[in-house]
């Protein structure tokens, strides 16, 4: 099965907080990630979190984490338009001195007026 | 300019063909990799190189080859194309003294296999 799941598709209206879900299944995750694809680009990160952290905060992120369910969330305040991207969750944990992530499917984020 | 840049940026090709996708950086980091992304399938690993003497397979390394021909180069291989290699193809960079192997990604190649 999956590592990283979240959901494919998700819609809000401009001005809303859109909150994004990923469950994983690794116990041993140490980082959890949130990458932001625009379009015809590649991948960006956006924030991480320690595994022994609950929450993150950055400007119009939030970033919450659940170790006990396995749960992160990323909530955009106000969101815009220039918002509109593919969101990806991922985590990783130590292997050979590196953090390699694995990657869940991407969740299509749609703003509209 | 750009950190990580990869050539082409798009290409179609015919099954049995042999296709070289090119990455380079100028970022400094020591690590590279590749990855493939299909439509709702997300990003997997393909392979990932720790410096110019290391090459070590991904997820999905059967059908391609690498090459670590610089610190700065890192080139994915097609031997012989087939039509269910074609999708969207990042390359990334970390930086080993970095925190959390956090990945600097192209802008992608997209390939299709007819």
């Amino acid at each position: 099965g999956e590592d990283v799941e979240q959901s494919l598709f998700l819609s809000v209206r401009e001005g809303d907080s859109s909150v994004i879900n990923c469950t994983y299944t690794d116990s041993s995750s140490t980082y959890l990630y949130w990458y932001k694809q625009e379009p015809g680009a590649g991948l960006q990160l956006l924030t991480y979190i320690f595994s022994n952290m609950d929450m993150k905060q950055d400007q119009r992120l939030t970033v919450l984490l659940n170790k006990k369910d396995k749960h992160l969330s990323l909530r955009i305040a106000d969101t815009q338009t220039g918002d509109s991207a593919i969101y990806f969750c991922a985590e990783s944990n130590e292997s050979g001195g590196s953090y390699i992530p694995t990657f869940g499917r991407g969740t299509s984020l749609i703003v509209h007026p | 300019d750009a950190d990580v840049t990869q050539t082409p940026r798009n290409r179609i090709t015919k099954t049995g063909k042999r296709i070289m996708l090119e990455c380079s950086q100028t970022k400094g980091h020591d690590r590279m990799y590749w990855y493939r992304q299909d439509p709702g399938l997300g990003l997997r690993l393909i392979y990932y190189s720790f410096d110019v003497k290391d090459i070590n397979k991904g997820e999905i390394s059967d059908g391609y080859s690498v090459s670590r021909q610089a610190q700065a180069k890192f080139s994915l291989s097609l031997e012989s194309a087939i039509p269910n290699q074609t999708a969207l193809y990042f390359c990334a960079t970390s930086d080993q003294a970095g925190i959390a192997d956090t990945q600097y990604f192209g802008p992608g190649t997209r390939l299709t296999v007819l």
